[in-house]
């Protein structure tokens, strides 16, 4: 089946550019999507790509995509101490349903 | 819409107890999802629906869990008997087929078995 997988820990110093990075096996995934859980909350939706797309950009976030390899990966420029919290990748495949990553702790020091 | 509304937030139960957890997805949405969360396992499904139907139960981890979605805007989880293992997050999500098919979450229940 299925398998998302992320490292478990990331910790960057604010102002710094943070990357977190994921790894799919399907092939067939149509939409990848990273999410954002903050301590207490539910996961929210940070931003999605296409598999026909390289890259997609939204003011301090990047989405790159390498379909090939199945690497995705988030960067956040800047970072500052309200993006710390667990990131999720996850890929949309067959049935609708998301398979999600084990979620990645980015922790940002002041 | 109000989002996904999960209830309650938080439950703590005595072992052998029957917990019952609630969700009302958001108005529209076809499929609704039930997410476990801890510490050691991360996030797993658990089930989900298809215009009230279970399409997908092998995330269920024994036959103490249970759920249903009588109608398009309902479902419970149910545990019975729960047990301390059982202690975690549960998430509800919901979503529509079409556009880009994002899960919108509800804020969750945090259930302690003690």
């Amino acid at each position: 089946g299925e398998d998302v997988e992320q490292s478990l820990f990331l910790s960057v110093r604010e102002g710094d550019s943070s990357v977190i990075n994921c790894t799919y096996t399907d092939s067939s995934s149509t939409y990848l999507y990273w999410y954002k859980q903050e301590p207490g909350a539910g996961l929210q939706l940070l931003t999605y790509i296409f598999s026909n797309m390289d890259m997609k950009q939204d003011q301090r976030l990047t989405v790159l995509l390498n379909k090939k390899d199945k690497h995705l990966s988030l960067r956040i420029a800047d970072t500052q101490t309200g993006d710390s919290a667990i990131y999720f990748c996850a890929e949309r495949g067959a049935g609708n349903m998301l398979t999600f990553g084990g979620g990645t702790r980015l922790m940002v020091k002041p | 819409d109000a989002g996904v509304i999960q209830s309650p937030r938080h439950e703590v139960t005595e072992m052998g107890q029957e917990v019952t957890l609630r969700c009302k997805p958001i108005s529209g949405h076809d499929y609704l999802f039930w997410y476990r969360q801890t510490m050691m396992r991360g996030l797993e499904l658990l089930i989900y629906f298809n215009n009230n139907v279970p399409i997908d139960d092998s995330g269920m981890p024994e036959d103490r869990f249970s759920a249903k979605m009588p109608n398009a805007s309902f479902s419970t989880l149910k545990i019975q008997p729960s047990e301390p293992r059982d202690s975690a997050v549960y998430f509800c999500a919901s979503s529509y087929r079409g556009g880009n098919t994002e899960a919108f979450f509800g804020q969750g229940t945090r259930l302690t078995v003690v």
